[in-house]
């Protein structure tokens, strides 16, 4: 069975430093990994997405994600962190073989402190 | 644009009433998928739709029903309603990348039950 597990229930970081938010996955065969987020009382947002090629993906709002296969993680970075980062974060993998299925991490909560 | 939208965003049931959220997208998208959200949970499959006339079940599916008769709606069903189905429900559509394509969630709808 397919699993995205996220360490952290929350980040804190000052603004203007780098954040990052971790994410590790166990699957079989290839992962597509994805990053959302989501503002308070809204439906979630894309931020980006591994599929295939560099390992390094860049997304919305400056953020990027950088792909580790032998450690199986997708780790979410940003190099100066913004108050309006603050956030709640999620990964999400599927794979090839499962039809569809997007399975989502219990989130992270980023506070961005002024 | 509209894009996902759900109805209704709020409700409070009491146990064993019944009722239906309806998702409605107008992008064309094939893969429809229902979440529900809850604390320290994350964001859990429910159903999921990859086509017109298609259903399948996710992670938690039990006390669901889901119908996709439509291409552009999915409706997700609460027979007989109980106190652990109270959630924020979020319905969401995939891009025509399939698979690999990422998801469009609509606001959310709020159940309550009591």
């Amino acid at each position: 069975a397919q699993s995205v597990a996220q360490p952290e229930d929350q980040v804190n970081v000052a603004e203007g430093n780098p954040l990052t938010v971790k994410c590790t996955y166990s699957v079989s065969g290839n992962p597509y990994l994805f990053w959302y987020v989501q503002y308070p009382n809204r439906g979630l947002q894309f931020l980006l997405k591994y599929i295939t090629g560099d390992n390094l993906v860049k997304g919305s709002y400056g953020f990027e994600a950088e792909f580790n296969k032998s450690q199986t993680s997708f780790h979410l970075k940003k190099p100066s962190a913004l108050v309006s980062d603050s956030a709640l974060y999620f990964c999400a993998v599927s794979t090839s073989s499962n039809t569809g299925k997007l399975i989502f991490g219990q989130g992270t909560t980023l506070q961005v402190k002024p | 644009n509209a894009g996902v939208t759900q109805t209704p965003k709020f409700r409070v049931l009491k146990t064993g009433q019944s009722m239906t959220l309806l998702c409605a997208q107008d992008m064309n998208h094939e893969y429809m998928y229902w979440y529900r959200q809850d604390p320290g949970m994350g964001l859990r499959l429910i159903h999921y739709s990859v086509g017109e006339g298609t259903t399948a079940k996710g992670e938690v599916p039990d006390g669901y029903n889901v119908s996709r008769l439509k291409k552009q709606n999915f409706l997700l069903g609460l027979e007989s309603a109980a106190p652990s189905q109270t959630s924020v429900y979020f319905c969401a559509s995939r891009t025509t990348g399939g698979i690999t394509g990422e998801l469009f969630f609509g606001e959310g709808s709020r159940l309550t039950v009591l």
